[in-house]
């Protein structure tokens, strides 16, 4: 069935470092990438996604990959802040009538001052 | 003016009764979803609606039953609570011309089954 595995489960990184976290996912029509954040006792915020028709996206300090070759795609965070703290979850979803995204599993991120 | 929201935010009851969460969102999208947030924080899918109809209805025990008296408004209601149904519960929303892409997820609704 759909899966997205999302790696590393936590991550941990000095103030100013970058950040990388990977998903890979099993279908193969997934057309669009989404990413999330989740701050502690909040709501998943969308920080930026892509589709399949682009390999490279960045805003500003944060950058997303896609190689549909070998289905996975991944999220930079370039020189993280303190406020980069959160979860974050990469998603996939497939075109057709749905519009249902399948979610990673997470990636907690740490960043210390 | 917030644009997806929900009620209530927290929700504790007792094993056996039946609850109902409320979503509303006021960004003129037509298709609304159901997401389940355990206390893993993995993010699952139960249902969806587009124009009041449903278009996806994951494998979700019966006692889940959603409604959507318009397209602005996905009700949640739950039968016979059990303690595995203590999670978070997010509404989330997008257009049907993007759909899947653009969610806006609702601030959540934390169940506390005890």
């Amino acid at each position: 069935g759909e899966n997205v595995e999302q790696h590393p489960s936590t991550l941990s990184v000095q103030e100013g470092d970058s950040a990388v976290i990977k998903c890979t996912y099993s279908d193969s029509a997934s057309n669009y990438f989404p990413w999330y954040k989740q701050e502690l006792g909040k709501r998943p915020q969308l920080i930026i996604d892509i589709r399949s028709n682009v390999g490279e996206k960045k805003d500003q300090r944060i950058a997303v990959t896609l190689n549909k070759t070998a289905k996975h795609f991944s999220l930079h965070i370039t020189e993280t802040q303190p406020e980069d703290s959160a979860v974050y979850f990469c998603a996939a979803g497939a075109p057709g009538n749905t519009g249902k995204l399948i979610f990673g599993q997470g990636t907690t991120l740490q960043v210390k001052p | 003016d917030t644009a997806v929201s929900q009620t209530p935010k927290y929700l504790v009851t007792q094993m056996g009764n039946d609850k109902s969460i409320k979503c509303e969102q006021n960004l003129g999208h037509d298709t609304m979803y159901w997401y389940k947030q355990d206390s893993k924080k993995f993010l699952k899918i139960m249902f969806s609606y587009n124009n009041k109809e449903l278009i996806i209805n994951e494998t979700v025990p019966n006692r889940f039953s959603p409604k959507s008296p318009d397209k602005a408004h996905l009700n949640l209601h739950i039968n016979s609570l059990e303690l595995g149904d203590s999670a978070v519960y997010f509404c989330a929303s997008s257009h049907e011309e993007v759909r899947g892409s653009g969610y806006t997820f609702g601030s959540g609704t934390r169940l506390t089954v005890v």
